[in-house]
């Protein structure tokens, strides 16, 4: 079963840091997304993306955020400056996409992001 | 209100036993709606949609209520594995952004 992929599963930075978090979506989906989970919450969404732009964003994706899909099939999340209320677990998502409906998203295992 | 609220329990339940979720959302525009389950530290995994006619798998039912804003979620016949936290998840229509509740915990007890 075709399933998302993250790497690394556990990034230690220190603050001020610039951070990169890689995901292999699923090869046939269209839309990804960045969702985080800060210990003990919610899932937050963060960001989606489609057609090689940024179809919407929560508040929590600042100037400090930003994403790329720099080849066929990888998506990236960087964080330019850490700060350490951004050590969270951070999950990628991917979905196909069907015109006029919404699409089951499908996570992948997260990479957990500690900031010191 | 919150956009997804859900009782984060814990339920503790033995094994064997029917328990039943609720979540209630805010938006009466919401168009899809989902339980996921999460399983600690881990990623939420889909368990099912929920459909306005309500819908079945196995030990499992979910049911939706656009009247009341709420979908529920019931477990038949509770096993040890079912042990995790239970996410409901609404789509409330136009993008593709899915708003999660906080989660219920359910533990089943030997």
């Amino acid at each position: 079963e075709p399933e998302v992929t993250q790497t690394p599963s556990h990034q230690v930075t220190q603050m001020g840091q610039e951070v990169i978090l890689r995901c292999v979506p699923i090869s046939n989906h269209l839309y990804f997304y960045w969702y985080r989970q800060i210990l003990g919450q919610k899932v937050e969404f963060l960001v989606s993306f489609y057609n090689n732009e940024i179809s919407e964003k929560s508040e929590i994706f600042d100037d400090q955020f930003s994403v790329e899909r720099p080849d066929g099939s990888n998506f990236t999340l960087k964080i330019r400056s850490t700060k350490l209320e951004d050590s969270a677990m951070y999950f990628c998502a991917s979905s196909e996409w069907t015109s006029g409906s919404f699409d089951t998203q499908y996570f992948g295992p997260g990479t957990r992001l500690t900031v010191l | 209100r919150k956009e997804v609220e859900q009782d984060p329990g814990p339920f503790n339940v033995p094994e064997g036993a029917t328990v039943a979720f609720n979540c209630t959302y805010s938006n009466s525009a919401s168009q899809s709606f989902f339980w996921y389950r999460q399983d600690c530290r881990k990623e939420p995994k889909l368990l099912m949609s929920v459909y306005s006619s309500g819908n079945e798998d196995g030990r499992f039912t979910a049911q939706l209520n656009r009247a009341s804003q709420y979908i529920s979620l019931l477990i038949r016949d509770s096993k040890l594995s079912d042990s995790a936290t239970y996410l409901c998840a609404v789509n409330s229509g136009g993008y593709q952004k899915v708003t999660f509740g906080t989660g219920t915990k359910l533990q089943v007890i030997p």
